[in-house]
């Protein structure tokens, strides 16, 4: 089955620890990107990739890393978290930067920062 | 991106035909029309684009004005699974990477 697959579903941390949230996706896909959800603001894109080895920033990237050095794989590093960072987050994936409605998106993690 | 308009909420009666309007007057000719919903706190989901004409697929149907101005989002037989929050974004077919939700609207679909 297509999908974008992210890990953990749920996260308890506490400030500054440091953390991974993995995204994989089994759909070739060249596009990768980051997005978080808060009450209120909507979905706010962090990083996104276009292909192994390129990202760049999305609008709200501070306190945030990536790395792409597989095509598959895209994970979101909380070098040092803090809890203006609890958040939904969701990983999303797509052929290419277009047509837009390509985009899957995994099913979310909920990360909790005490 | 033109700025688009939703009402906050609506309510739909399992079965009956749910349309979902959007405002869009800022819209530009080479922007598109999608929509996408999210089903409580899983990710969005892709239901539909388009340009200028109508568009159906096997989700829903897009209804667009022929001034662009305006379109609806129609859901033919409305299931209790399809409560969730619908989007409406206009953008480029080429714009780029990033997806900007608004505030969409919450459908409840009731028995």
């Amino acid at each position: 089955e297509a999908q974008v697959t992210q890990n953990p579903r749920y996260l308890i941390t506490v400030t500054g620890k440091k953390l991974t949230v993995t995204c994989s996706q089994n759909m070739n896909h060249e596009y990768m990107s980051w997005y978080r959800q808060d009450p209120g603001l909507g979905l706010r894109q962090i990083y996104y990739s276009m292909n192994v080895e390129v990202t760049d920033k999305g609008d709200v990237p501070e306190g945030y890393k990536v790395s792409r050095k597989e095509k598959r794989n895209f994970p979101l590093i909380l070098e040092s978290p803090s809890p203006n960072q609890t958040s939904l987050y969701f990983c999303a994936s797509s052929p290419g930067l277009q047509p837009l409605y390509g985009y899957t998106f995994g099913s979310g993690t909920r990360l909790t920062v005490v | 991106d033109a700025k688009t308009t939703q009402p906050p909420s609506m309510d739909c009666a399992e079965g009956r035909a749910a349309n979902l309007p959007c405002n869009h007057s800022t819209i530009s000719g080479n922007e598109y029309v999608y929509w996408y919903r999210q089903i409580h706190s899983q990710g969005p989901q892709y239901i539909i684009h388009g340009l200028k004409n109508n568009e159906t697929n096997e989700m829903a149907s897009l209804i667009i004005t022929e001034d662009r101005k305006s379109s609806t989002l129609i859901l033919p037989h409305a299931t209790l699974r399809d409560t969730a929050v619908y989007y409406c974004i206009v953008r480029y077919n080429n714009a780029g990477n990033m997806l900007t939700f608004g505030g969409g609207t919450r459908l409840m679909v009731k028995p």
